[in-house]
Order: structure tokens, then sequence, then C-alpha cells
């Protein structure tokens, strides 16, 4: 069983449609993360929140909305996506932000297979 | 720039053979390491860490690693494959403190065991 919980775990989505992932941890971290991951491909990351606080936007498109309302949630908010944004989703945790304690490893969901139709 | 290299994108070894995955990388201020592995259907899990101290590393399932500065590599290293060691694995770098850093992924190295 993993710490961090997403949901859901499976989407399909129209190009016009407007949903939202979720992502939960119980562990205490105070920074979360939001990554894309291609199939055969590493994750791509592409939000940091550092205690709440958006800390890193990869260059994401503006279709890509995250939020982070309180230290255990963070959800990534889709409006009008293409058919290259399908792709697994993947939240992590960790106790600190990268750059602040670099050495805190990152605890990883199992994601969001989403498809854009 | 921190950097990471993963030659090869599939590694095949039998039941009970030594299991290599070799990482190489590149960093303007000394690393902090990880590998992760990936099995289908999942998110990353840990496998272990390098920060500081000791330069060879164990992990879970049996997986160890040695940081070797001189040769800018941390290759993951298991005595025996088991079939259950089928997956992808990922090495990936960070700057310490002090770094506006990110972690960087290598590519990925699928590993497959036989029977």
């Amino acid at each position: 069983d993993t710490e961090v919980t997403q949901t859901p775990k499976h989407l399909v989505m129209g190009m016009t449609n407007k949903k939202s992932l979720k992502c939960e941890q119980h562990m205490g971290h105070r920074a979360m993360y939001w990554y894309k991951q291609k199939a055969k491909k590493p994750p791509e990351l592409m939000f940091v929140y550092s205690y709440e606080k958006l800390s890193i936007n990869e260059s994401v498109p503006s279709r890509f909305s995250p939020e982070c309302p309180n230290s255990s949630l963070l959800n990534l908010h889709l409006h009008a996506l293409q058919p290259e944004d399908s792709a697994l989703y993947l939240c992590a945790s960790s106790r600190e932000a990268l750059g602040q304690w670099g050495n805190q490893p990152q605890h990883f969901g199992d994601g969001t297979r989403l498809s854009i139709l | 720039a921190q950097s990471v290299t993963q030659l090869g994108s599939h590694v095949s070894v039998s039941e009970g053979a030594l299991v290599l995955l070799r990482c190489n990388y590149s960093s303007s201020v000394p690393p902090y390491l990880f590998w992760y592995v990936q099995y289908p259907n999942q998110g990353l899990q840990l496998l272990l860490k390098y920060t500081t101290g000791a330069t060879l590393v164990k992990g879970i399932n049996g997986f160890e690693a040695e940081f070797k500065k001189s040769e800018t590599s941390f290759h993951l290293t298991k005595p025996s494959a088991h079939m259950s060691d089928a997956a992808e694995y990922f090495c990936a770098v960070s700057e310490k403190p002090g770094a506006n850093s990110k972690l960087t992924f290598g590519k990925g190295i699928t590993l497959s065991v036989r029977p």
C-alpha cells in the first residue's frame, strides 16, 4: 500500500471536459509534486508546492491548474486538454522540498492514468 | 547543471544471476543520488539513496549501490535476481541544499528476469 493516495486511478475525458485529479498524504510532508509520465519514459516534473505555496511551475500549459487546499491535499484541475496530454499523472510528497533539504526522498502515489479522446 | 545517464534500455538476466544496472551522473556540486523502481501500473518506489557518509548504500529487496565520486557513478546491484525484480528502474540526482534544485531522472532501464 502506498502512503500517497491518488484518485481516480483511471480517467477518460473529452477535450472540452473539465475534471480534477486528487492526491492525499498523511505523512506530515510539507512538499508535494505533480509529475507527468509517458510510457517507457521517466517522470517529468510539472509543479512543486512547498508549505502550500506554488514554488516551481515547469512552464506547464494553463490548461493544467494546480491547487493545494491544505498540507495534505493536492489537486490538478484539467480543462480543454489535448490528446498529447494522455499520460500517467503521478503525485509525490516529501518532508521538505528539494533545494531546502535536498536529501528528502519523494514518496509517489500509483498515479492516475488519463486518456483524452 | 545536473544530469543522469543510464546506458541501454533493457537488461535481461536469469533468475539467481547478478543484477547490475549502471548509472552515471553529472553535477556541479556534490549530489544526492537515488534509485527508484516502478512496477507495472504502479508509481515509483524508493529503493535506496545516497546523501553523505558511507559510499556503499543498502536498500530494500536486497539491492545495494556504491557511490564512486572518481567515476561519477552510482551503479545498482543485487547478488541474486528474483522473478519479482522485473520492473523499470530509474536513477535520479538532486543537488544539495542551496541550489534551486529538482530531482532529475535518468531515462530508465527495464529489467527482465528469465526463469
